[in-house]
């Protein structure tokens, strides 16, 4: 069955770019929707954005100047670039796999997350 | 704040059956997008609970379920276990944003 893992550093520093990849076991890469999600510590989650196995993104409006996601498909991966960090990007970083339908999508496989950290 | 409306906590004894909320808008859950629950526990990858309103993936107890009427949803878990002490997260399409939106979560405290 199809696993994800997310990889990259824990600790970045305010106003670096954050990069993080997510490796996908098990299936194929296409054809699908691939997402970023993340978790403040003591908040709820937050969608990033998405990659489709074609190229298309998209992204959360309030990330969408600073935000990156691009596909390796070579070697079934994903990546998240986040420019510009700050302490409010601290956060549990998970990558999913968005099933999309006529009327909504959900995620249905999830990486197991990875804690960044920014700060000097 | 989040876009999706859930209270931050319930709790409930074991055996008993509780519903967790989740209020949105005319951009969102009333403009007929689905609705999606996950289940949280901390140091876990969220899991998928119920897709579309109301409907369990495999090997997810018939003891949860969901519905979905006008601008908000419900998950209801019945015949409440220890084990269902988690963070639950619904989740929809928000045409305004474009995007995903989730609730602000809610923490099910079995008593």
């Amino acid at each position: 069955q199809v696993q994800l893992q997310e990889s990259g550093p824990g600790l970045v520093k305010p106003s670096e770019t954050l990069s993080l990849t997510c490796t996908v076991s098990g299936g194929s890469i296409s054809p699908n929707y691939w997402s970023w999600i993340r978790q403040p510590p003591g908040k709820g989650l937050e969608w990033i954005g998405y990659i489709y196995y074609g190229g298309s993104t998209s992204y959360n409006p309030s990330l969408k100047s600073r935000v990156t996601i691009s596909l390796d498909t070579s070697n079934n991966q994903f990546s998240l670039n986040l420019r510009s960090v700050t302490a409010a990007d601290t956060a549990v970083y998970y990558c999913a796999r968005e099933r999309v339908g006529a009327t909504s999508a959900a995620f249905d496989i999830w990486g197991q997350g990875t804690m960044v950290t920014v700060s000097s | 704040q989040s876009v999706l409306t859930q209270p931050p906590s319930v709790s409930g004894a074991p055996g008993q059956r509780i519903t967790i909320s989740c209020t949105g808008r005319s951009s969102n859950i009333g403009a007929n997008y689905d609705v999606h629950w996950y289940q949280h526990l901390p140091g876990t990858a969220p899991k998928l609970l119920i897709y579309a309103n109301a409907n369990r993936p495999s090997g997810v107890p018939d003891r949860f379920s969901g519905s979905k009427s006008g601008t908000s949803a419900s998950l209801a878990i019945t015949g409440l276990q220890a084990e269902d002490e988690a963070d639950y997260y619904c989740q929809s399409y928000d045409s305004s944003l474009s995007g995903s939106v989730f609730g602000g979560g809610t923490t099910l405290t079995v008593l």
